[in-house]
């Protein structure tokens, strides 16, 4: 099947530093790679979509110099949040697509990263 | 108003149940139609999808759309321990799969 990793699993970080997560297609290449977002009990909401080699298209709402989104390859997208604060700590979820055509184009997700900014 | 309602839950049943679980959506645009399983802390599975209106059923697993009520239905049959988890549907109006717009999920505990 179509494995997605992203690292880390968990992060702790001060306020107003910053921090990178990986999101990773292990067995395939995704074109697009998605960044949501989840809060305690509720539902993923999709700040950004990005493909390779372009820059993201964001979400309304969701500040593009606060959350940094890097495509750089057909494997790796990167989100970095900048200058976190503890309103920033959520669990934030990657997924992939590879574009194959077919009548869905299915997304897989990544196990999330748990980010707590104290 | 939320384009995508979902009972939160919890819901209980006893092992063996069948769980019944349903998302009524607002967006006529909508045409896929996905249901996911999420454990706890981990990223959403792919359980099913359903292309406009109609049924599709995979092993113990049926998921329906009613498109003229805009409403979507998910049934677990014999229930397990392990299905124990938070459903979330999901529907999107391209088959490119873009932009997902999820349901808040609802929780289901299945009791031994």
């Amino acid at each position: 099947g179509a494995v997605v990793s992203q690292h880390p699993s968990w992060v702790i970080c001060k306020s107003g530093t910053s921090v990178k997560i990986e999101c990773r297609s292990l067995d395939f290449q995704a074109t697009t790679m998605f960044w949501y977002r989840q809060f305690p009990k509720q539902s993923l909401m999709l700040m950004a979509t990005s493909n390779e080699g372009s820059k993201a298209t964001y979400e309304q709402g969701v500040e593009k110099d606060k959350f940094l989104i890097n495509h750089a390859s057909l494997t790796l997208s990167t989100l970095t949040v900048t200058s976190a604060h503890p309103e920033d700590s959520s669990f934030y979820i990657c997924s992939a697509r590879a574009d194959r055509g077919g009548v869905y184009n299915e997304q897989f997700f990544g196990p999330g990263t748990r980010l707590t900014v104290l | 108003q939320k384009e995508v309602e979902q009972d939160p839950g919890p819901l209980s049943v006893p092992e063996g149940a069948i769980v019944s679980l349903n998302c009524t959506y607002s967006n006529s645009a909508f045409q896929y139609f996905m249901w996911y399983r999420q454990y706890s802390r981990k990223g959403p599975e792919l359980l099913m999808y359903t292309y406009s209106s109609g049924n599709k059923e995979d092993g113990r697993f049926t998921a329906q759309v009613d498109k003229s009520s805009k409403y979507i239905s998910l049934f677990i049959r014999d229930s397990q321990p392990s299905d124990s988890a938070t459903y979330l549907c999901a529907m999107s109006a391209s088959a490119a799969g873009n932009k997902l717009t999820f349901g808040g999920g609802t929780r289901v505990l299945v009791k031994p």
